[in-house]
C-alpha cells in the first residue's frame, strides 16, 4: 500500500519552455501533497505544501507563478514549472499523506528528473 | 528554521558489519521518520517513530525515538551489499493550518564492501 507515482520519470526540455509534472496516489486518497527538489548530493528541500481543493503554501523563497501547483483531485496534484531555465534543472519528488489515518508519515513518489537545455 | 543534523555524512563498511547513524536537532519533532534512497530514485520509508522512548525494529533495521524528542538513531545490522543507498533522518512537526512539515537531515551515504 501507500504507492505514489510520478510522471513523466525523465524530461529534457529547452529553456523558455514549460514541464508538467504529475504525481498520483496509486492506492490511497491523499490529504496532503509535498513537492521536494533535490539537487545533487544534498537533502529534499520542501518547494510546497498543498490540500486538495485548496492554494498550495509555498516555501520561503520559492516563486509561485514560476513553480504552478494544482491540487485537483484526492490523488493527483501537478506541479508546472513554467518558462524552465538551466538552473531549473533538478530531480523534483512529490509525496503525499494518506487521508483518515490520522498518521502524518509521507510516502515519496520515485521523482522526476528535469534537464533544462 | 528547525534544522537535522545527521552523522556520519559517510561511512564505508565490510559486508557483515553492524552500521549506526544518528541524528539530532535544536527543536522537538513529533515524530521521527528514517528513509533511505537509491541512486535516482525517491526516499522510502524504513521506520517511523511516534513516541519519546520508543524502540522500533524493521528486520535488520532498529531505531529509537530519543527520550527528549531531539534525537534518533538508526541501526543496521549484519550489512549486505543491498544497503547501499543513502538514508535520511526526517522530523515531522506541525506547521500550522493543520499541515506537518517534515524536515530532512543532510544524509548518511552508506557503502558496503562485500
Amino acid at each position: 500500500g501507500a504507492v505514489v507515482s510520478q510522471h513523466p520519470s525523465w524530461v529534457i526540455c529547452k529553456s523558455g519552455t514549460s514541464v508538467k509534472i504529475e504525481c498520483r496516489s496509486l492506492d490511497f486518497q491523499a490529504t496532503t501533497m509535498f513537492w521536494y527538489r533535490q539537487f545533487p548530493k544534498q537533502s529534499l528541500m520542501l518547494m510546497a505544501t498543498s490540500n486538495e481543493g485548496s492554494k498550495a503554501t509555498y516555501e520561503q523563497g520559492v516563486e509561485k507563478d514560476k513553480f504552478l501547483i494544482n491540487h485537483a483531485s484526492l490523488t493527483l496534484s501537478t506541479l508546472t514549472v513554467t518558462s524552465a531555465h538551466p538552473e531549473d534543472s533538478s530531480f523534483y519528488i512529490c509525496s503525499a499523506t494518506e487521508a483518515g489515518t490520522g498518521g502524518h508519515e509521507q510516502y515519496f513518489g520515485p521523482g522526476t528528473r528535469l534537464t533544462v537545455t | 528554521g528547525q534544522q537535522l543534523n545527521q552523522s556520519p555524512q559517510s561511512m564505508f563498511i565490510q559486508e557483515g558489519e553492524d552500521v549506526s547513524m544518528n541524528c539530532t536537532s535544536s527543536s522537538i519533532f513529533n515524530t521521527w521518520l528514517w528513509y533511505k534512497q537509491d541512486p535516482g530514485e525517491g526516499p522510502v520509508l524504513l521506520i517511523a517513530l511516534y513516541k519519546a522512548g520508543e524502540l522500533t525494529s524493521n528486520g535488520r533495521l532498529t531505531a529509537q525515538f530519543g527520550i527528549t524528542r531531539k534525537d534518533s538513531f538508526l541501526n543496521i545490522s549484519a550489512s549486505i551489499p543491498s544497503d547501499v543507498g543513502i538514508y535520511f533522518c526526517a522530523g515531522l512537526a506541525y506547521s500550522g493550518a493543520g499541515s506537518y512539515q517534515l524536515t530532512f537531515g543532510k544524509g548518511t551515504k552508506l557503502s558496503v564492501i562485500p
